[in-house]
């Protein structure tokens, strides 16, 4: 089974600390993405990774960075932390060229 | 930039009925996406559309690919409790050299026993 591993399914945090959320996959993926879920709003890509040390900025990259040191790892980077950062995130992951993306379970975070 | 209409945004129906739901927009697409979200996990493909006019079924889930490449819609036969959850289209598209997906709005299923 394809597994795409969230550290943390809930994170409480104060406005100005830098938060990083980290994703593992185990299947050998080339392709990694960080999305952000809000009701309305549906799910929005804020960076992706073809490759390691690779990074490509989505829709809403700002306020975010990102690391991809190794292959199955991707770190989502909020370098100070905003109440409107209060999200869910979820991180994804796929083989190059490959139309099913596989998601974690999410990490619900809230900035106070 | 490109933009997806998911309708309707929640829906309340009986065990046992029927269930349709919708994304369209003004941009072509050359792949549909049909996602399902349980409470408190991350969202799992339900079936993909690769070609204009195809029709896919998986189980009680009808999907089709619309003729000009703009819309798409689910169905859902003879609803149960477990079909309860978040439902998201996606488009996928070419641009910047890399395929990209864009997500609906969602929507919110609830299945009365």
């Amino acid at each position: 089974d394809v597994k795409v591993t969230q550290s943390s399914r809930y994170l409480v945090k104060r406005t100005g600390e830098k938060v990083f959320l980290e994703c593992v996959q185990d299947m050998d993926h080339e392709n990694m993405f960080w999305y952000r879920q809000d009701p309305g709003l549906g799910l929005r890509l804020i960076y992706f990774s073809y490759d390691v040390k690779m990074k490509e900025k989505g829709d809403i990259p700002e306020g975010y960075s990102v690391s991809r040191e190794k292959k199955e790892r991707f770190s989502l980077i909020l370098e100070s932390a905003s109440t409107n950062q209060t999200s869910m995130y979820l991180c994804a992951s796929s083989f190059k060229g490959d139309t099913e993306a596989f998601f974690g379970q999410g990490t619900r975070l809230t900035v106070v | 930039g490109q933009q997806l209409n998911q309708s309707p945004q929640s829906m309340f129906i009986q065990e046992g009925e029927d269930v349709s739901m919708n994304c369209t927009s003004s941009s072509i697409f050359n792949t549909w996406l049909w996602y399902k979200q349980d409470p408190g996990e991350g969202p799992v493909l339900l079936i993909a559309l690769y070609k204009a006019g195809e029709l896919t079924s998986n189980g009680r889930l009808t999907a089709q690919f619309g003729i000009t490449r703009k819309d798409s819609f689910l169905n859902i036969s003879a609803s149960i409790p477990s079909d309860v959850g978040i439902y998201f289209c996606a488009g996928r598209y070419f641009s910047g050299g890399y395929n990209k997906l864009i997500f609906g709005a969602g929507t919110r299923l609830a299945v009365h026993p």
